[in-house]
């Protein structure tokens, strides 16, 4: 299994601002995922993180808007930059181990934008 | 990954059997039936996955058909604390990223 630590738990914050949410886990792994879940919804993939490499972003989503960092295998951040209300989420990192995989996450962030 | 159609909300009294559904019509033969849960304010949790044949954990049962072209989720003595949403997600053995669809909210009632 995999111990997976997010900061900050919740944060309130002006919109144009930017948010930069941390990821640690317990153990070194090739790929993070970042995911996104708006109120009352299911959670969307927003990119792949992959350390040495740039960050992979699915449609609808853009390096701009969401940076990426994964200085090493046990760590990545993700920014929101230039926040909106739209950007209210809660925000998720997921590793995945074992064969057949198996996913874990950290507990989320929750980002409200005024 | 194949779509999965599940029922979106169930009501299950506390000590019974919580039987969640999962449609998954157009699986294909390598997928893997996975299953997750969110608890309110956390992130999701693995609870179960298999291939063909049924599977058994600490925490639940996985009931594949024969064809597999559904599964279900049986919670054989729910408590409170399992009321969450369920989500039942297709995937390969080796795969990464998942894709999630609504899930079913559960709810465990006294």
């Amino acid at each position: 299994s995999a111990v997976i630590s997010q900061k900050p738990s919740r944060d309130i914050c002006q919109r144009g601002t930017s948010l930069t949410i941390q990821c640690q886990v317990d153990s070194q792994v090739t790929m993070m995922f970042w995911y996104r879940q708006q109120p009352g919804q299911s959670l969307t993939l927003i990119a792949t993180a992959n350390q040495g490499s740039e960050a992979t972003y699915e449609s609808g989503f853009v390096i701009d808007k969401f940076p990426i960092s994964r200085p090493n295998l046990t760590f990545s951040t993700l920014t929101v930059s230039n926040m909106s209300p739209e950007d209210s989420s809660i925000y998720l990192c997921s590793v995945v181990l074992g064969f057949p995989t198996k996913a874990f996450f950290g507990q989320g962030t929750r980002l409200t934008v005024v | 990954d194949a779509k999965t159609t599940q029922p979106t909300s169930m009501d299950c009294a506390e000590g019974r059997a919580a039987n969640l559904p999962c449609n998954h019509s157009t699986i294909s033969g390598n997928e893997y039936v996975y299953w997750y849960r969110q608890i309110h304010s956390q992130g999701p949790q693995y609870i179960i996955h298999g291939l063909k044949n049924n599977e058994t954990n600490e925490m639940a049962s996985l009931i594949i058909t024969e064809d597999r072209k559904s599964s279900t989720l049986i919670l054989p003595h729910a408590t409170l604390r399992d009321t969450a949403v369920y989500y039942c997600i297709l995937h390969l053995s080796g795969a990464q990223k998942l894709v999630f669809g609504q899930g079913t909210r559960l709810t465990i009632n006294p």
